[in-house]
């Protein structure tokens, strides 16, 4: 099975620090994602890449950066943490279409206090 | 432009009961259709999808679904509800591009003893 594994199930920061978000598959998939998850708002795409090196801004992408310097990693980070940041953070990929559907990691739960 | 809409945001069912949820899509052409499901602090897992030929699909855990055209509509359905459904369900149709999904609102589903 293709598994796409986010380092951290929970993480609390503080406002202001920088936070990374980690992210990775092991099936040699060509697309990632970024979402962000909050409760009545559902699934709001921050950043998506189709390779390495390469990154698209999605729909909310203010307050983050993406880095993809090897195919099986995409990292989100967090350049100046702040309390509108907390919200739960699903990482995904599929091979190289969403007609694959896609593969999502159990999710990264964050708090910014 | 392309969207889904779940109209239901929470549904309530005894165990045994029948379920039905409901998807409505707005697409150009035939679409790709898909449905995932969130357990409580998990990813999100495909329960199925339709990409043409029979209208009704069969997913995991007993889910199906059936594509009706002339409705616009892609409809989950289990006929005898689990406790372990208590869960989440997203509706989502790929972009035109075919390299992300749009996804909807979700439906919360509880399940009553």
């Amino acid at each position: 099975d293709v598994k796409v594994t986010q380092s951290s199930r929970y993480l609390v920061k503080r406002t202001g620090e920088k936070v990374f978000l980690e992210c990775v598959q092991d099936m040699d998939h060509e697309n990632m994602f970024w979402y962000r998850q909050d409760p009545g708002l559902g699934l709001r795409l921050i950043y998506f890449s189709y390779d390495v090196k390469m990154k698209e801004k999605g729909d909310i992408p203010e307050g983050y950066s993406v880095s993809r310097e090897k195919k099986e990693r995409f990292s989100l980070i967090l350049e100046s943490a702040s309390t509108n940041q907390t919200s739960m953070y699903l990482c995904a990929s599929t091979l190289n279409g969403a007609h694959h559907g896609y593969t999502f990691g159990s999710g990264t739960r964050l708090t910014v206090v | 432009a392309q969207s889904v809409t779940q109209p239901d945001i929470h549904i309530t069912v005894s165990e045994g009961a029948s379920l039905e949820l409901r998807c409505n899509y707005s697409y150009g052409a035939t679409p790709y259709l898909f449905w995932y499901v969130q357990s409580p602090g998990q990813g999100l897992q495909l329960l199925l999808k339709y990409f043409s030929g029979d209208t009704l699909v069969q997913g995991i855990k007993g889910f199906e679904a059936e594509f009706k055209r002339s409705q616009s509509s892609f409809n989950l359905r289990k006929p005898s509800v689990h406790w372990s459904d208590a869960a989440e369900y997203f509706c989502a149709v790929p972009t035109y591009t075919g390299n992300q999904f749009y996804f909807g609102t979700g439906t919360s589903l509880t399940v009553i003893p």
